[in-house]
Formats: C-alpha cells, structure tokens, sequence
C-alpha cells in the first residue's frame, strides 16, 4: 500500500541554523508532492508545490529538492527563525485519483532562540 | 475572500446525538474534502466531493454522510455520535486543473462524552 514517512522525531535547531525535514515514499509515483505548515489549532497552509519534472524549488528562505529516484524529497528552511516553529506536512498528489492527496504525519519543529 | 469558513469552532456532543459541521467557500471551487485529524494519526479523509452533486467517500467515511447541493457549502453530518469520533474535523478546498493547493478552513474541534 501507498506510504509516506516523515521524520518521526521532532526536530530542534538553533536560530540561524537550516533546518532540513525529509518525506520518503513508496509504493506511489506522484505528479507532484506538497509541503503544508500546521500550527497548533490551525489548519495547514500550503507553502509549497514540486513537481515530478522539477529537481527544486525555491520560495524565500525555503527550498524543495525532490528526488524521483530516491522517492524523497527534502524540505529545507535557511536563516531559521522561532517563528517557524510548526508542523510540517508532505503530501502527494497526481492528475488522477480525484484529486486527493495522501498526507504524511508531519514534522515538529522547534528553533530555539 | 473568506476563504474556508468552518462552524462551530467547538462543540461536545453526547453519545448518540446527532449535527451537522458546516463548511463554505467562496472560491468557486469545484473539489471540497473533509479530514479528521487525531494527535499523532495525521490527517485521514473522510468524504470528498468533485463537484455539486457528486460526492464520494475517503478512507474513514462510517458514522459520517455528506452532501453538496451547491459549490461553495459541502456539510458534514453525524447521525449517532461516537466516542471514536471525538476528533478535530477540517474542510478544506481546491481549484481544478493545475491548481493543486488545498485551502483549510480553521477546523471544528469536537468532542463526544
């Protein structure tokens, strides 16, 4: 069956520093994979989009590398900030299936000031 | 735009009572969904729908029915409250074609005693 694994631990870093969150999958050839941000009692906002065809993807301090290959695709924020203490979600998507995505569980990152 | 509008934000039902979530968007989006997410399971799909009229059921749809009669609302009903169903319920929507990002509402936290 499809799967998708996050970081199971949380993940602390120090302010500054580039935090990096891994999504691994199998059994699935996504179109395209998703990385959301939830925070506590919210629900998640897309941050960014990747497609199979694109090796990364830039929006500000964040960057998205996917790796067909490897079925991993690394997040990663730069210049890290308290403010980007959250979880954060991967989810997979292709043209078919009705659009649905299939989500990971997320990762929980704090940085520390 | 208000985006995703979910209500209530909070309600504790008893076991075996029955309501309805609300969710509305103004984005004319033809794809709306319903999520639960319980701490630590990540976010599981209820029901979806790909257009007024046409509904279908995710990966956890028993004890759940929908409806969607127009394209901005798509509520969540629960006929016989369960203890399993004490969970935080998102709607979330999104545009057709290559407009892949989902947009959530603010969730509906509810519990069942």
């Amino acid at each position: 069956s499809q799967k998708i694994e996050q970081n199971s631990e949380a993940l602390n870093i120090q302010e500054g520093k580039t935090a990096t969150l891994t999504c691994n999958y199998t059994n699935y050839s996504p179109a395209y994979l998703q990385w959301y941000r939830q925070d506590p009692g919210r629900g998640p906002v897309f941050l960014l989009l990747i497609r199979e065809n694109e090796k990364e993807k830039r929006k500000e301090r964040l960057k998205v590398t996917f790796d067909t290959t490897l079925k991993q695709s690394l997040f990663h924020i730069t210049a890290s900030q308290p403010a980007d203490s959250a979880t954060y979600l991967c989810a997979l998507g292709n043209a078919g299936n009705n659009r649905k995505l299939i989500w990971g569980l997320g990762t929980s990152l704090a940085v520390n000031p | 735009n208000a985006g995703v509008t979910q209500t209530p934000k909070f309600r504790i039902l008893k076991i075996g009572q029955s309501m309805t979530l609300q969710c509305t968007q103004d984005m004319n989006h033809n794809y709306m969904y319903w999520y639960r997410q319980d701490p630590g399971m990540g976010l599981k799909l209820i029901y979806y729908s790909v257009g007024a009229g046409i509904t279908d059921k995710g990966e956890v749809p028993n004890g759940y029915n929908v409806s969607r009669s127009t394209t901005e609302d798509f509520p969540l009903r629960l006929e016989l409250a369960a203890p399993s169903q004490t969970s935080v319920y998102f709607c979330a929507s999104r545009g057709t074609g290559r407009r892949e990002t989902q947009y959530f509402g603010p969730g509906t936290r509810l519990l069942v005693l």
